[in-house]
Formats: structure tokens, sequence, C-alpha cells
């Protein structure tokens, strides 16, 4: 069965980089899916990073999108999330995600997530 | 992209009752495009219910979602103790995601 699994610094410094990675076991990240990044603030709701193709590919909360990079690395059924100038308002449970989608008519639709991963909370603070 | 607002912000009930949560979004979801979670303190958010209606493998059949356009419900019929947790709803009409703030069911 599929299972993904964050890793990452805990501790990241206001304005530097958070940079965290997703491994996928049990499952091939080229067989089809979107792979997403979901974050959730300490005692807040869930807010949608972003999802990512391992063609390419990529969806982005418009919220965000200026400071965030993902990419894939299928030889380690990995993918990555970057996100630069980072401030306290980052600070959140980092999920990873498994997206299903559909192609209608050439355009991808993004649909649900599942599984996710334990997540992994980072926090912003020098 | 929708904006979806989930009410009641807290429902309390007991075991063996029913329970009714709404997901309102601001705009028409395209088709039936509406996701819902279960989370309980501590652990991943888990799927419940795609497509408005469908369940998730492994969903016990108390739990069932309806709804289209900008008017969606999560129904469990009669709550087990495991059930209480937080719920959240999840648009997904486009290249767009959004999420309601929650609804908490706790126990009366």
């Amino acid at each position: 069965q599929v299972q993904l699994q964050e890793s990452g610094p805990g501790l990241v410094r206001p304005s530097e980089t958070l940079s965290l990675t997703c491994s996928v076991s049990g499952y091939s990240i080229t067989r089809g899916y979107y792979w997403a990044w979901i974050r959730q603030p300490p005692g807040k709701g869930l807010e949608w990073i972003g999802s990512i193709y391992h063609r390419g590919s990529s969806f982005y909360n418009s919220s965000l999108s200026s400071r965030v990079t993902m990419s894939v690395d299928t030889s380690r059924n990995q993918f990555s999330l970057k996100l630069n100038s980072v401030t306290a308002a980052d600070t959140a449970v980092y999920y990873c995600a498994r997206n299903p989608h559909n192609t209608v008519g050439g355009v991808d639709i993004i649909y649900w997530f599942d599984p996710w991963g334990q997540g992994t909370l980072v926090t912003v603070s020098s | 992209e929708a904006v979806l607002t989930q009410s009641p912000g807290t429902l309390s009930l007991s075991p063996g009752e029913r329970a009714t949560l709404s997901c309102t979004a601001s705009e028409s979801v395209s088709a039936t495009f509406l996701a819902w979670y279960q989370q309980k303190p501590g652990q991943t958010p888990r799927l419940l219910i795609y497509h408005a209606s469908s369940r998730a493998t492994g969903i016990p059949d108390r739990f069932s979602g309806s709804g289209s356009g900008t008017d969606f419900t999560l129904t469990i019929s009669r709550l087990e103790p495991e059930d209480f947790a937080v719920y959240y709803c999840q648009q997904y009409g486009g290249s767009l995601i959004t999420f309601g703030q929650g609804t908490r069911l706790e126990i009366k």
C-alpha cells in the first residue's frame, strides 16, 4: 500500500527557505497521480499549497505561488517543496498527499487528497 | 475560487444521535467536486467522501454525503464514540483547491 513520509528541518529562520521532501513507498510516483503539499497552522484549518505531476505540470495556491517551488525526483520516488522568504505565519504542520486527477479536453483537473503523510511541524523562528 | 463556509462551527451531540454538517460554497462548485475529511486530534486528515457522495475505501456506511452546486451536507447516521473529531470539506472545481474552516463535532 502507498505510504508517504515528509522529511526536512523542523526549524527555519525568518526570511530563509523552507525545504521539505516527501518520500513515497509502495507506489511509483510516475503512475498517473499528482502529488500535493497541504499545511495546517497549529490549531487552525487546512491550506492547500500546490500539486505537481511527475512530468512537471503543476498547480499552486495563488496566495503562495510567488514563493513556492515544487519538484519531482523520479529516481528516488520523491517530490519536494521549497517555500522562500518565510515568516512566522508559515509555521505549520506540512503534509504531503497523493492527489488524483482527471483530464478533460486536454486540461487536468485535480481532485481530493488520499492518502496523506503523517505530517511534519515546521517552526519559523529566529 | 470558491470560499467554503462550514456550519455549525461546533456541534455537540451524544453517541447514537444523527449528525448533519453543512458546507456552503460562495459560488457553484463544478459538478459535484467536493470532498469531506475527518481529523482527530494529533492525527492526519482521513478522506471520507469524494465527488460529494462517494464513500472512500473502508469508510463505514453510517457516513453519507449529498448536495450539489453551492450546498453540501455530510451526515453521520448514528454517532459512534470514534466519530467525534473535526470535519473539513474541500472543493476541487478546477485548478484551485480550497478547504472549509472545519466543524468540530464534540460529545455532549
